[in-house]
């Protein structure tokens, strides 16, 4: 594709709520990151995969954040039982292999909790 | 992971030139320095990398001391539309790794 793809573009739910966000990378990158992003703030590393290997999830908060890439391309964020706390910008990225690739980063889910 | 110390904002006027600093002392051999910009709304998007001395592209260039312990983004001759925040990366390299983004330098360009 053009570009990472990320949907859906904006997501509201209510507090306890499970809610899954969808990363599309681009096609053929081997690598791909979940990030999330305060207001005003850097990116936050969630965690990241190389093919359908999940390498490092040491970002995640707590045991409601999981997330899977199971062939190696689409990957899925879910937030279980979500909580107001988790409203944030919720940025994807892939890169095209292991080594000194640059990030390519999609426009990111608003997730809104209320 | 190397520690990364950048301003936490700059000021600027139209045609300038933008020289912006990283600290990253504890750099490791291994280690390249990455620079990413990002606009309101949108996901950071990469400018430059290099590993040492000079790098340069259309958009910047890149300034890194023999010691490695930090490095300087150059704007050539800003516009409005280089206002933004920009991150300075360290590690090795930008793909297949934990990356991890700092709080970025925040660049206003007045006219």
């Amino acid at each position: 594709g053009a570009g990472v793809s990320q949907s859906p573009r904006y997501k509201v739910t209510k507090r306890g709520q499970d809610v899954a966000l969808r990363c599309d990378p681009i096609s053929g990158h081997v690598s791909l990151y979940w990030y999330r992003q305060a207001l005003g703030q850097g990116p936050e590393f969630l965690t990241y995969f190389n093919y359908e290997a999940q390498q490092d999830k040491s970002g995640l908060p707590n045991d409601r954040f999981s997330a899977e890439r199971p062939e190696g391309s689409i990957s899925t964020l879910t937030i279980q039982r979500t909580e107001q706390r988790d409203s944030a910008m919720y940025r994807c990225a892939s890169s095209s292999d292991r080594g000194n690739s640059p990030l390519h980063f999609g426009n990111g889910t608003r997730l809104t909790v209320t | 992971l190397a520690k990364t110390t950048q301003p936490i904002s700059m000021d600027s006027y139209e045609g300038q030139e933008v020289n912006i600093t990283c600290s990253h002392n504890n750099i490791a051999t291994n280690d390249y320095i990455t620079w990413y910009q990002q606009f309101p709304s949108q996901g950071p998007r990469f400018i430059i990398q290099g590993y040492k001395t000079k790098v340069t592209n259309e958009v910047a260039s890149l300034f890194i001391p023999a010691d490695r312990k930090s490095s300087t983004l150059s704007l050539p001759r800003v516009s409005l539309s280089d206002t933004a925040v920009y991150y300075c990366l360290v590690g090795e390299g930008t793909g297949g790794f934990k990356t991890i983004f700092g709080a970025g330098t925040r660049l206003f360009v007045k006219a």
